[in-house]
């Protein structure tokens, strides 16, 4: 089946302690993406990927840090994680990032740092 | 200001009852995608529109992108509570030359049984 799989679903940590969320897509894609979703803000673009080891800057991305070393996989990281970085995380995947190429998501990861 | 406005931002219909949400921009919208989201969970692709004036329908939903394609509709006919969620907008707009792909804010939907 085809899927953009995120790791954890739920994920609770205290500050400063550096966690990574992982994402996952089994369709070739070349683009990807991370959003966070916050209330009344929509989903806002942390990072995105145009390929292997092609990495660039969203609109939010104090904070964060991705990687990908291989084409299916493009992990977040949070280094250093603060209380306002709590909020509902989107892995995202399409063949590339021309226009019309619907993105594909994951299920989400609900952090919460403490 | 959002570059995707939606509206509205909330509904609430009786079961059976039709409804509309819009999304609008002051830009050329080059691809429209519609999203329906599941409260805390991930985005659902619905529909892609690419031509001004282009419909396009699947089951009781029905999205439509205007001539100038800068505004889109989604229709749900005889809604029922399984339609209930939230649904997005995204698009690609041209920004500085490159394509970008924005979101609108979306629209909460609630179907009373």
């Amino acid at each position: 089946e085809a899927q953009v799989t995120q790791n954890p679903r739920y994920l609770i940590t205290v500050t400063g302690k550096k966690l990574t969320v992982t994402c996952s897509q089994n369709m070739n894609h070349e683009y990807m993406s991370w959003y966070r979703q916050d209330p009344g803000l929509g989903l806002r673009q942390i990072y995105y990927s145009m390929n292997v080891e092609v990495t660039d800057k969203g609109d939010v991305p104090e904070g964060y840090k991705v990687s990908r070393k291989e084409k299916r996989n493009f992990p977040l990281i949070l280094e250093s994680p603060s209380p306002n970085q709590t909020s509902l995380y989107f892995c995202a995947s399409s063949w590339d990032r021309g226009y019309n190429s619907p993105l594909h998501f994951g299920n989400g990861t609900r952090l919460t740092v403490t | 200001s959002q570059e995707l406005e939606q509206s509205p931002q909330s509904l609430i219909v009786q079961e059976g009852k039709n409804l509309t949400i819009n999304c609008t921009s002051s830009k050329t919208l080059y691809g429209l995608y519609w999203y329906k989201q599941k409260y805390g969970e991930g985005l659902i692709f619905l529909m892609m529109l690419q031509k001004g004036g282009e419909e396009k329908s699947h089951e009781k939903i029905t999205a439509k992108l205007d001539e100038k394609k800068q505004q889109s509709s989604l229709h749900i006919t005889a809604s029922q509570p399984s339609h209930a969620g939230i649904y997005l907008c995204g698009a690609d707009i041209k920004s500085s030359g490159t394509y970008k792909y924005i979101f609108g804010t979306g629209t909460r939907l609630k179907v009373l049984a």
